[in-house]
């Protein structure tokens, strides 16, 4: 059974980095047909996605245009881990942050984190 | 203001049917990109309720079922319980932006 357990602080200063990480069980990192992702709810912005990374023969990254180029989500292959660094943060980023895995058979979100509110405010 | 609209509240008694539309466009639903349905119950993460449009993963109930149709989706859920009564979301792909979109939620109440 696969799990996804999250970890960082829940309070950021504005203009200083945001970094959480995902821990994996019951999968790999490195597999070759899940994506790994980063999701936050707010209530201004709702569910919105943010960026994944995914391993095919090669890894890749992808990221949503909104956040693009304050976003960095890198896999740690020793550890099974994924990780979130979001640069630059406003309050405007405060919200509950997901890592979730994109299933091959579901192509959904079919595994979520616990969730990890993080709050931006001096 | 999300891509996909969703009605944001419905109810129903116990025992009835309901259902929650998701309606986009031409660059995520109506482009032949998948729906899928999430459930959230309070103070918990999303959890996925159907994918790809009407199938449900295991432990699901068969109440639930999902529709999709031009450029949009439709949960139903028959039988209502009131462990039912939780926030609905619908996503999908919206090639006009390269990013997964979800709609803004609709929040069951089982009267």
């Amino acid at each position: 059974q696969v799990q996804l357990q999250q970890s960082g602080p829940g309070l950021v200063k504005p203009s200083q980095t945001l970094s959480l990480t995902c821990t994996i069980s019951g999968d790999s990192v490195s597999s070759n047909s899940a994506a790994w992702n980063w999701i936050r709810q707010s209530p201004s912005r709702g569910l919105e996605w943010l960026g994944r990374t995914y391993y095919r023969s090669k890894w890749y990254n992808d990221y949503a245009v909104s956040v693009k180029s304050r976003i960095t989500i890198k896999p740690d292959t020793s550890k099974n881990q994924f990780s979130l660094q979001l640069n630059s943060v406003t309050p405007e980023d405060t919200a509950v942050y997901y890592c979730t895995k994109r299933g091959p058979v579901t192509e959904a979100y079919d595994i979520w984190g616990q969730g990890t509110m993080v709050t931006v405010s001096s | 203001q999300s891509v996909l609209t969703q009605p944001p509240s419905v109810s129903g008694a116990p025992g009835q049917r309901v259902t929650i539309s998701c309606t986009g466009g031409s660059s995520d639903i109506g482009a032949g990109y998948d729906v899928h349905w999430y459930q959230q119950l309070p103070g918990t993460a999303p959890e996925l309720l159907i994918y790809r449009n009407n199938n449900r993963p295991s432990g699901v109930p068969d109440r639930f079922s999902g529709s999709k149709s031009a450029t949009s989706a439709s949960l139903a859920i028959t039988g209502l319980q009131a462990e039912d009564e939780a926030y609905y979301y619908c996503q999908s792909y919206d090639s006009s932006v390269t990013t997964w979109v979800f709609g803004g939620g609709t929040k069951l109440t089982v009267l």
